[in-house]
């Protein structure tokens, strides 16, 4: 257990649905990152908070998708209007401060999105 | 255009002996290297981090490379234990704050 937890750890819905998956991260940490991972691939960078500043977002990111991290804590990550495409595992992370030098992240469970 | 490549999808090791992984990028420079070990239906978790002007790192049994001329870094497993077989991620730091992670090598340690 890395102390960063994702809720739901598993998300079915049907084409068309939006969903919303939650991440909390380890508490002292500034940074949090949300990325997809597929079978097979990689984790693919999403978007990352400073705090509760959205700094970057990927151009994997479609206008479906929004992120927020409304206090600088949890963060959530909505898909709206799903797709069979948008299944993968979600996998969120957070680190300390990039300005230290070193920005180890800390992977939560993911959440694994079904579309049928 | 910008890649990372590493080697072959899947390798198996006899326990006991060396895993060395392969990690090659194409036009990134970045600022250091880390890897990943991800166990099936479960998160990355770090292992260890290199930074450009380090030529080496050593953890336990873990040994990182990085060689920023030939835009390579190897990863060594000595004495490997079939407890070591997982998927192993090689993940760019670059300067601009963002992580680009390899699809990863699948090791299998055979006993």
């Amino acid at each position: 257990d890395t102390g960063v937890s994702q809720d739901p750890r598993h998300k079915i819905t049907k084409r068309g649905q939006n969903v919303t998956f939650r991440c909390d991260p380890i508490s002292e940490h500034n940074r949090l990152y949300w990325y997809r991972q597929t079978l097979g691939q990689g984790p693919e960078f999403l978007t990352y908070f400073q705090n509760e500043a959205q700094l970057e977002k990927s151009r994997l990111l479609s206008d479906r998708f929004s992120a927020e991290r409304p206090k600088g804590s949890f963060s959530t990550l909505e898909i709206q209007r799903t797709e069979q495409g948008d299944s993968a595992m979600y996998l969120c992370a957070s680190s300390l401060d990039a300005s230290l030098a070193t920005d180890e992240q800390f992977f939560g469970p993911g959440t694994r999105l079904t579309v049928l | 255009s910008q890649k990372i490549e590493q080697n072959s999808e899947a390798l198996n090791i006899q326990e006991g002996k060396t895993a060395t992984l392969t990690c090659n990028y194409t036009n990134y420079s970045p600022a250091y290297l880390q890897w990943y070990r991800q166990d099936p239906g479960r998160g990355p978790v770090f292992l260890l981090l290199i930074r450009e002007n380090e030529k080496e790192k050593r953890k336990e049994r873990l040994k990182v490379t990085f060689d920023t001329t030939l835009k390579q870094s190897l990863f060594h497993i000595t004495a490997s234990q079939p407890a070591d077989s997982a998927t192993y991620l090689c993940a760019l730091d670059l300067r601009d704050d963002k992580i680009i992670f390899g699809k990863g090598t699948r090791l299998h340690i055979l006993p």
